[in-house]
């Protein structure tokens, strides 16, 4: 089992609909969780960062993690077709020197 | 304020021929790393320096080398191209290990 699992889509929603995105994991030492964007051709930027449990809100993105459950969630509500995109999830275990641990990507088409 | 820069952006090598990628940042990071990209694969580490001085193997090292020649500039290395190394290769780089990594455009490789 890979320590990261992430479903590759593609995911095809319409425009303003609220996209779920998810990550499984079976680490139980990541203690960091994040969510990168990769546009076509580019590198990946940071969307969000979440140390241990619990959600962050950043504009339309919501960003939760349940360690119970080894399950991490993006949200992106009114979806713009500018949030068509690769979404990767990333984490770490804590004292980590720099291995983050991706998930393969979500690709994720907004139509007009 | 360029971010992170890699040279070159593209490249085609015969298998047995050698390269370095070169990557440099203007933010003031102290940390650096290089990962490789491929489809079905995801992100992969390869190596990182996570300060001036020091460097350490990720996930996948063998047939790379790399030099943190300044605190700038994090370089990576194949002394013999195979055809299993053609991929994306992203420099990124963060004030600390873990916290929000900046990455390049990326260098798309080519061995034939």
């Amino acid at each position: 089992q890979k320590e990261v699992e992430q479903d590759p889509g593609p995911l095809s929603v319409p425009e303003g609909a609220i996209v779920s995105l998810n990550c499984t994991y079976s680490n139980s030492a990541f203690q960091y969780f994040m969510w990168y964007r990769q546009y076509s051709r580019k590198g990946p930027e940071l969307l969000m960062y979440t140390y241990s449990s619990g959600n962050k809100e950043d504009g339309r993105f919501t960003a939760q993690v349940d360690k119970s459950s080894k399950y991490i969630s993006l949200f992106i509500r009114d979806s713009q077709p500018s949030d068509s995109a690769t979404y990767l999830c990333a984490m770490a275990p804590r004292g980590s020197q720099g291995n983050l641990i991706f998930g393969k990507g979500t690709k994720l088409s907004v139509k007009p | 304020n360029a971010g992170v820069t890699q040279t070159p952006k593209f490249q085609v090598l015969k298998t047995g021929q050698s390269m370095t990628l070169q990557c440099a940042q203007d933010m003031n990071h102290n940390s650096m790393y290089w990962y490789r990209q491929d489809p079905g694969m995801g992100l992969r580490l390869i190596y990182y320096s996570a300060s001036e001085g020091t460097t350490d193997k990720g996930e996948v090292p063998n047939g790379y080398n790399v030099s943190r020649l300044n605190k700038r500039e994090f370089s990576l290395r194949l002394e013999s191209a195979a055809p299993s190394q053609t991929s994306v290769y992203f420099c990124a780089s963060s004030y600390r290990v873990l916290l929000e990594a900046f990455f390049g455009q990326g260098t798309r490789l080519t061995v034939v």
